[in-house]
């Protein structure tokens, strides 16, 4: 079946560590999006990419990395400039011209500070 | 800017009564409207789309919402809640104006089921 995968499920980050949260889709979709997720807060987009090797910033990139060097994979990188990154971070897959179908999401990589 | 508010943060039903919850967006233009749904630790299911047509909508697992222009809302309804339903609840429009066409989200409602 076609699907998001996000990997790992939890993550454990020590101050001053940059950590990667992967994503890899087999949907062959071409926008590829990165949501953070805090109580209360509903989504905030933190990066997408529409086609490969091209992603653009959203709302709160700053802190957070990405590339896009294959179609099926959008990595996120959580460096040690992001002072706050304890959240739940969900990775979505849209048809290029798919935002009207809405989003496949994956389930979600809980990241915390320890 | 678009935006999407979802009024209520947490909202308790008995299992078998009816549901609503409340979304209001800001937009000028038709927008694309969506309603997700997101189990504890999950990520977000898709539950219904809106974009043209007729107002009233079906989705999956019994849900329907209503597109109200004149008062720029889309609840969405159940008219028997399931102790499964208990989740939380995401109303998303597209940012449009033909820009990126990236989702905005609501807060969020949480739906708590007493048996």
């Amino acid at each position: 079946d076609g699907g998001i995968t996000q990997s790992p499920k939890y993550l454990f980050r020590k101050e001053g560590q940059n950590v990667t949260l992967s994503c890899e889709q087999n949907l062959n979709h071409d926008a590829m999006y990165w949501y953070r997720q805090d109580p209360g807060q509903g989504l905030r987009l933190i990066y997408y990419s529409q086609i490969v090797n091209d992603f653009q910033k959203g709302d709160i990139a700053e802190g957070y990395s990405v590339s896009r060097e294959k179609k099926e994979s959008f990595p996120l990188t959580v460096t040690s400039a992001q002072k706050n990154p304890t959240a739940f971070y969900l990775c979505a897959s849209s048809r290029f011209t798919g935002y009207v179908y809405g989003y496949t999401f994956g389930s979600g990589t809980r990241l915390t500070v320890v | 800017a678009q935006s999407v508010t979802q009024p209520d943060i947490h909202i308790t039903v008995s299992e078998g009564a009816s549901l609503e919850l409340r979304c209001n967006y800001s937009y000028g233009a038709t927008p694309y409207l969506f309603w997700y749904v997101q189990s504890p630790g999950q990520g977000l299911q898709l539950l219904l789309k809106y974009f043209s047509g007729d107002t009233l909508v079906q989705g999956i697992k019994g849900f329907e919402a209503e597109f109200k222009r004149s008062q720029s809302s889309f609840n969405l309804r159940k008219p028997s809640v399931h102790w499964s339903d208990a989740a939380e609840y995401f109303c998303a429009v597209v940012a449009g104006g033909g820009s990126q066409g990236n989702l905005i989200f609501g807060k969020g409602t949480k739906l708590s089921v007493k048996p």
